[in-house]
């Protein structure tokens, strides 16, 4: 079945800009969508088919997908913005067609 | 406004059995891809299950293949897991959460989540 890798850990300080990388076997040939989660919360919608933002979701989030690499970008991170961010996939090949990767805890400094 | 709730949750023995069903409103029921996803304490998301607008495809996880069942039931708005011979590792909030409409679409909206511990 289909692998979605994320680093555990990215930290930043606030102002300056997170990457959060999501890798996988040519997922440029797939959408990607990303999950913002706060402790206790439920997840939240940030970023659907690579780039796309939900109403409500600041211009700071932004996203993007090529080759074996999908990026969720953070500009200007705020305190806020801390939390735990996953990239999910659908793999049309399989019969688990849905799948998350391990999810990346975001540090704001 | 879209919602899904959850309930059913709560304290099991191991290998029991429990059901857990989610209310969704808002929205035409009938017209989405439904799923669960769990997430087990201080770990990530997990994906459980999926049914279909129509019920006609479903997918498990082969964590829980075989000992779980999804449902739903339109004209009630309403998703359902059925969960038997329960195990530890199946101590989890679990989310219902809705597919938006087209191939390859994200999970667009969540629900609070309901809380499963099995423990003896």
């Amino acid at each position: 079945s289909y692998v979605l890798t994320q680093p555990p850990s990215v930290s930043v300080a606030p102002g300056k800009t997170a990457r959060i990388t999501c890798g996988g076997n040519n997922i440029g040939s797939k959408s990607v969508h990303w999950y913002q989660q706060k402790p206790g919360q439920a997840p939240v919608l940030v970023i659907y088919y690579d780039s796309d933002r939900p109403s409500g979701i600041p211009e700071r989030f932004s996203g993007s997908n090529s080759g074996n690499t999908a990026t969720l970008t953070i500009s200007r991170v705020e305190a806020g913005d801390e939390a735990d961010y996953y990239c999910q996939v659908w793999d049309s090949s399989s019969d688990h067609p849905v799948v998350f990767g391990g999810g990346t805890k975001l540090t704001v400094l | 406004e879209v919602q899904l709730v959850e309930s059913g949750g709560g304290l099991v023995q191991p290998g029991g059995s429990l059901r857990l069903s989610c209310a969704a409103s808002g929205f035409t029921f009938s017209s989405y891809s439904m799923n669960w996803v769990r997430q087990a304490p201080g770990k990530g998301l997990e994906w459980v299950s999926y049914i279909s607008s129509s019920s006609s495809t479903i997918y498990y996880a082969d964590s829980v293949k075989g000992r779980f069942t999804i449902s739903r039931d339109n004209a009630k708005n309403s998703l359902y897991l059925q969960m038997n011979s329960l195990r530890a590792e199946d101590t989890a909030v679990y989310y219902c959460a809705r597919f938006e409409v087209g191939v390859g679409a994200p999970l667009d909206y969540w629900g609070q989540g309901t809380l499963v511990t099995v423990s003896s």
